[in-house]
């Protein structure tokens, strides 16, 4: 069966400082991840995604996650954050045609 | 720019009440989706479409119906509503075709179901 896990449902984080948010998955098969935004009181939003290619893939707003098929990770990561990152993170695998199971979410509080 | 829209921010309902959770998109959309999102649980899939009078269960269709007559419009409905029903529902729409197309979501319905 396929699922994703997220480990830390709170992280709390400084503003200017680094984060990363941890994904793993559980998949026999090949796989498409996404990483997911939520913001307070809005509907989810992609934030990025790795279909194939190179496993590094990047959103226009700083944020980066690597694919990483040996540890089957897809960590989100930011070097420096911003209050308005402030948000819930939901990391997404595609099943079958059109399917995405979603993670539990990661809670990320951005401190000033 | 794609819009979802979906016809309450939030609901308060009785016990063993009908629903009617409303779903519009205006990016002709084949694909349409409706979830539930609960703390701790991410988001979990109710129903979707892939086209107009056609219908799939998802992961935890039982205590939904579903209705899509037109192309833009998918309707959730509780026939009668619960309170472990109380939660954030939220619509969804993309593309058809064999290769990930991205889904655009809505604002979320908070139903309270009392």
């Amino acid at each position: 069966a396929q699922s994703v896990t997220q480990l830390d449902s709170q992280v709390p984080v400084f503003e200017e400082a680094p984060v990363e948010l941890r994904c793993n998955y559980s998949s026999s098969v090949s796989v498409y991840l996404f990483w997911y935004v939520q913001y307070p009181n809005q509907g989810l939003q992609l934030l990025l995604k790795y279909l194939s290619g190179s496993t590094l893939v990047e959103s226009i707003n700083g944020f980066e996650a690597e694919f990483n098929k040996s540890q089957t990770s897809f960590h989100l990561r930011k070097p420096s954050v911003h209050i308005s990152d402030t948000a819930e993170y939901f990391c997404a695998l595609k099943t079958s045609y059109d399917k995405v199971i979603f993670g539990p979410g990661t809670s990320l509080s951005v401190i000033p | 720019d794609v819009k979802v829209t979906q016809s309450s921010r939030y609901l308060v309902k009785r016990t063993g009440e009908k629903v009617f959770l409303e779903c519009v998109q205006d990016m002709d959309h084949e694909n349409m989706f409706w979830y539930r999102q609960d703390p701790g649980l991410g988001l979990r899939l109710i129903y979707f479409s892939y086209d107009v009078k056609m219908k799939e269960k998802g992961d935890i269709p039982e205590g939904y119906s579903v209705s899509r007559e037109k192309k833009e419009r998918f309707s959730l409905i509780l026939e009668s509503a619960s309170t472990n029903q109380t939660s954030m529902y939220l619509c969804a729409s993309s593309w058809g075709g064999r290769i990930y197309n991205e889904q655009f979501f809505g604002p979320g319905t908070r139903l309270t179901v009392l």
